[in-house]
């Protein structure tokens, strides 16, 4: 099983709103990271947790709040977004050896 | 992080053999050579991945030679579902930044 399943699919959201992003594998993978992908752009990366700790901020703002309750979950908090944060939301989990990263099927997030 | 250059785009008719070459001369002893396949709107989907020699599965095969600052993905007979963007990517062995390029637009014509 390489499954890397994201919730919800699909995301509208006010810019005042509050909402939350899902992600969950089994595959005992313990690096877990959240990547964000513009149209026709490749994604680039937002965060990496490693052993449920966050290892790599890619000076995202601070209006994206991850979160890694467990070493199966990863979370990422949305709130005060900017329409110009309407984007694909990519989670992929990694095993370390060799170093082969799954991705989920990402959640598409507009911001009206 | 070892930089890749791949094509931007390739056209090929169903039922060809499809080459993509990716350059990657800065290629470091514990990096690994991974290609993935992306739809639009969908997350990427691992296709191969290798360290040396030839690795092939049911999807593909990879072709890396001795001083593996290159490599070919390889796919046989392609379809029109194959339309995808490839992405060659270089990852360090227990190495957690993966970073991609571009990416090869391929487009199957009927």
């Amino acid at each position: 099983d390489t499954e890397v399943t994201q919730t919800p699919k699909h995301l509208v959201m006010g810019m005042t709103n509050k909402k939350s992003l899902k992600c969950e594998q089994h595959m005992g993978h313990r690096a877990m990271y959240w990547y964000k992908q513009k149209a026709k752009k490749p994604p680039e990366l937002m965060f990496v947790y490693s052993y449920e700790k966050l290892s790599i901020n890619e000076s995202v703002p601070s209006r994206f709040s991850p979160e890694c309750p467990n070493s199966s979950l990863l979370n990422l908090h949305l709130h005060a977004l900017q329409p110009e944060d309407s984007a694909l939301y990519l989670c992929a989990s990694s095993q370390l050896e060799p170093p082969t990263t799954f991705f989920g099927q990402g959640t598409r997030l507009t911001v009206v | 992080l070892a930089k890749t250059t791949q094509p931007i785009s390739m056209d090929s008719y169903e039922g060809q053999e499809v080459n993509i070459t990716c350059s990657h001369n800065n290629i470091a002893t514990n990096d690994y050579i991974t290609w993935y396949q992306q739809f639009p709107s969908q997350g990427p989907r691992f296709i191969i991945q290798g360290y040396k020699t030839k690795v092939t599965n049911e999807v593909a095969s990879l072709f890396i030679p001795a001083d593996r600052k290159s490599s070919t993905l390889s796919l046989p007979r392609v379809s029109l579902s194959d339309t995808a963007v490839y992405y060659c990517l270089v990852v360090a062995r227990g190495y957690q930044k993966v970073t991609f390029g571009i990416g090869t637009k391929l487009q199957v014509i009927p």
